[in-house]
């Protein structure tokens, strides 16, 4: 089994529909992330979380809300999708005694269209 | 802030091949720099990083890239490339004492029979 594990793998929806996005990770990192890549644009941070009562805003976070319900789950949603934000999306996890020298362990990948 | 430049998305290359996938970043403070792979329908995983010491590291499959502080570069060198390094590669940067870790837009690397 993924150490990271993102669901569900694919998504369409329609424009104003609610979506969340579930990860959750075995590897007892305390750094949760969520990521969006576009085509020619790489990974942009969305939001990321240091712990259960951490959660902070990334560079790309209007229209997108988290939730961490424990050290293990960190969820994305999109309380109304809209078609720009059909995109890859990236859970990503990291262990707090790297701090930020430390890798990042991404999922597979929430594949996300929004009709 | 910092930012990373990925100069070329896509590269084109024949197996046994060298290659070389270009990264400059910038910063007013001092970084770690990160390149990842990403081989298709797969999350990232890192492939080789710089934190401090030798400016040249070194991967397990072959993978060099080399820190050049004056040039502000992390360029990411292999001497003979193989069909199954089709991917695309992320340069990434981190600026010391912070969460953040700043990617590039992505250079495809394709490799060629």
């Amino acid at each position: 089994d993924a150490d990271v594990t993102q669901t569900p793998r694919n998504r369409i929806t329609k424009t104003g529909k609610r979506i969340m996005l579930e990860c959750s990770q075995t590897k007892g990192h305390d750094r949760m992330y969520w990521y969006r890549q576009d085509p020619g644009l790489g990974l942009r941070l969305i939001y990321y979380s240091f712990d259960v009562k951490d959660i902070n805003k990334g560079e790309i976070s209007d229209g997108y809300s988290v939730s961490r319900q424990a050290q293990a789950k960190f969820s994305l949603s999109l309380e109304s999708a809209i078609p720009n934000q059909t995109a890859l999306y990236f859970c990503a996890t990291s262990a707090h005694r790297d701090t930020n020298t430390g890798e990042l362990f991404f999922g597979e990948g929430s594949r996300l269209t929004v009709l | 802030a910092q930012s990373v430049t990925q100069l070329d998305s896509q590269v084109p290359v024949f197996e046994e091949a060298p290659v070389e996938l270009r990264c400059n970043y910038s910063s007013s403070v001092s970084v770690y720099l990160f390149w990842y792979v990403q081989y298709p329908n797969q999350g990232l995983q890192l492939l080789l990083k710089y934190l401090s010491g030798s400016t040249l590291v070194e991967s397990i499959n072959g993978f060099e890239a080399e820190f050049n502080k004056s040039q502000t570069s992390f360029h990411l060198r292999k001497p003979s490339v193989h069909i199954s390094d089709t991917a695309e590669y992320f340069c990434a940067v981190s600026a010391l004492g912070t969460y953040k870790y700043i990617f590039g837009t992505g250079t495809r690397l394709k490799v060629l029979a």
